[in-house]
């Protein structure tokens, strides 16, 4: 059973630009959550989407969005990119929404200069 | 204060040690999580739990709802347990909220 794949695992930007990361869940599971790791904030949650609808939003600015398909793939977008925007994007996949086993991807590691 | 603490931030052992990392959490939860970190950044889930005792080869979690505390153990060391231990608590919200992490290293 293949795993949680994120793309692209590394990523570089400028400053003012766009970004877009992709998440692809476990096969069957339709939660998919998103989170940033920094060294200075640790593990924040972004958002959670379960059955192409977001049931949860952590304390991000709108700059940081996100949507999932019909097929439980899930993107997240952030804009405007800023320096502090720099950061590991883990997401994870889950058969229930809310409560059940996580099962986390490689990440993505963006770095915006 | 965080709202998920735990204890200690680095701990260090010899191969064979017992090992305890702590979890204390101030919200109310409908469950916690113990996920490890190795270097490169991939997450692991290790245990879910909601109440009691779960045990996975070496390792045990425990969680005291009353007490709001969890323990993570982590009996006969081994060098390639070396990692970042995270405890998690799925909040009333759904919301997940993370500790900071405990960086552990076993040496042979």
């Amino acid at each position: 059973k293949a795993g949680v794949t994120q793309t692209p695992r590394y990523l570089i930007k400028t400053r003012g630009q766009q970004v877009t990361l992709s998440c692809s869940p476990i096969s069957g599971h339709r939660s998919v959550s998103w989170y940033q790791q920094t060294p200075g904030q640790g593990l924040q949650f972004l958002f959670e989407y379960f059955s192409e609808t977001q049931r949860n939003k952590g304390n991000f600015p709108g700059r940081f969005s996100g949507r999932q398909f019909s097929n439980s793939r899930s993107e997240m977008n952030v804009s405007t990119l800023e320096l502090g925007d720099s950061a590991l994007y883990l997401c994870a996949s889950s058969l229930m929404a809310g409560t059940g086993e996580l099962f986390f991807g490689e990440g993505s590691r963006l770095t915006v200069l | 204060k965080n709202e998920v603490e735990q204890s200690p931030q680095n701990l260090t052992a010899q191969e064979g040690e017992f090992i305890t990392i702590n979890c204390s959490y101030s919200v109310g939860i409908s469950a916690l999580h113990w996920l490890q970190q190795h270097p490169g950044g991939g997450i692991v889930s290790l245990f879910m739990l909601s109440s009691g005792k779960k045990k996975h080869g070496r390792l045990i979690a425990t969680i005291n709802i009353q007490e709001k505390h969890s323990s993570l153990h982590i009996t006969a060391s081994h060098p390639r347990d070396s990692a970042v231990y995270i405890c998690a608590v799925t909040g009333n919200t759904d919301k997940l909220i993370f500790g900071t992490g405990t960086r552990l290293q076993v040496f042979p």
